[in-house]
């Protein structure tokens, strides 16, 4: 089955040490998000590419990067957790950028910060 | 800023009635509106949709109405099921754009 695969779907950091959140998809979607949704908040968009094409959200913090080394895969790095950035993390493909097209989201990376 | 809001955070009705879930937004500029389903432990999938040039889209049990005037739109579900219980989140674009912004989500149950 196509789908969108999110590893690990727990990861545990300590405060202040370098994390990296993986995402891969079987669907050759062209778009792939990042949101990081807070308990019982709205999931908050943090960045997507389209293609190659990296779009920052104004308000994520530095903090937050990303790579997309090729069309499947897709990484969230933090470089410097905070226990503020505890939070699930959804990554998300859709088809195309022009139009609102569903997106497909995967299970989600819960992030605990110690 | 929350432009989608979810102003119910949970919802219970019993089997076989209509689940009313609703959501308002303030940005004008939407004009195409998505209704997702999360289950515990999975990720959101897509429901139903609607573009701002209808006011309503029905799919088979659901139904998503559309008053543009009030920034205001609602799922329907008839009759719900035991196994419509779920979180719902409500989001919003531009149709020219990739953002999506969803409201914080109404945690439906169906009791039996």
């Amino acid at each position: 089955d196509a789908m969108v695969i999110q590893n690990p779907r727990y990861q545990v950091t300590q405060f202040g040490k370098p994390v990296t959140l993986s995402c891969s998809q079987t669907l050759n979607h062209n778009v792939m998000y990042w949101y990081q949704q807070k308990s019982s908040q709205a999931p908050k968009l943090l960045f997507h590419y389209y293609d190659k094409d990296f779009n920052n959200e104004a308000d994520t913090p530095d903090n937050f990067q990303s790579r997309r080394p090729n069309t499947s895969f897709c990484f969230l790095d933090i470089r410097s957790p905070g226990l503020g950035d505890a939070a699930m993390y959804l990554c998300a493909t859709s088809r195309v950028a022009e139009v609102p097209n569903e997106q497909f989201f995967g299970p989600g990376t819960r992030l605990t910060v110690l | 800023d929350q432009q989608v809001k979810q102003n119910s955070p949970s919802l219970s009705v019993q089997e076989g009635r209509i689940s009313i879930l609703n959501c308002d937004y303030t940005n004008s500029m939407f004009d195409y509106f998505l209704w997702y389903k999360k289950y515990p432990a999975e990720g959101p999938t897509f429901l139903i949709s609607i573009s701002s040039i209808k006011d309503k889209n029905e799919d088979g049990r659901f139904t998503v109405f559309l008053n543009k005037s009030a920034k205001h739109l609602s799922l329907h579900i008839v009759p719900s099921q035991p196994g419509d219980s779920a979180v719902y989140f409500c989001a919003a674009s531009r149709y020219n754009n990739n953002d999506m912004r969803f409201g914080a989500g109404t945690r439906l149950t169906v009791k039996p």
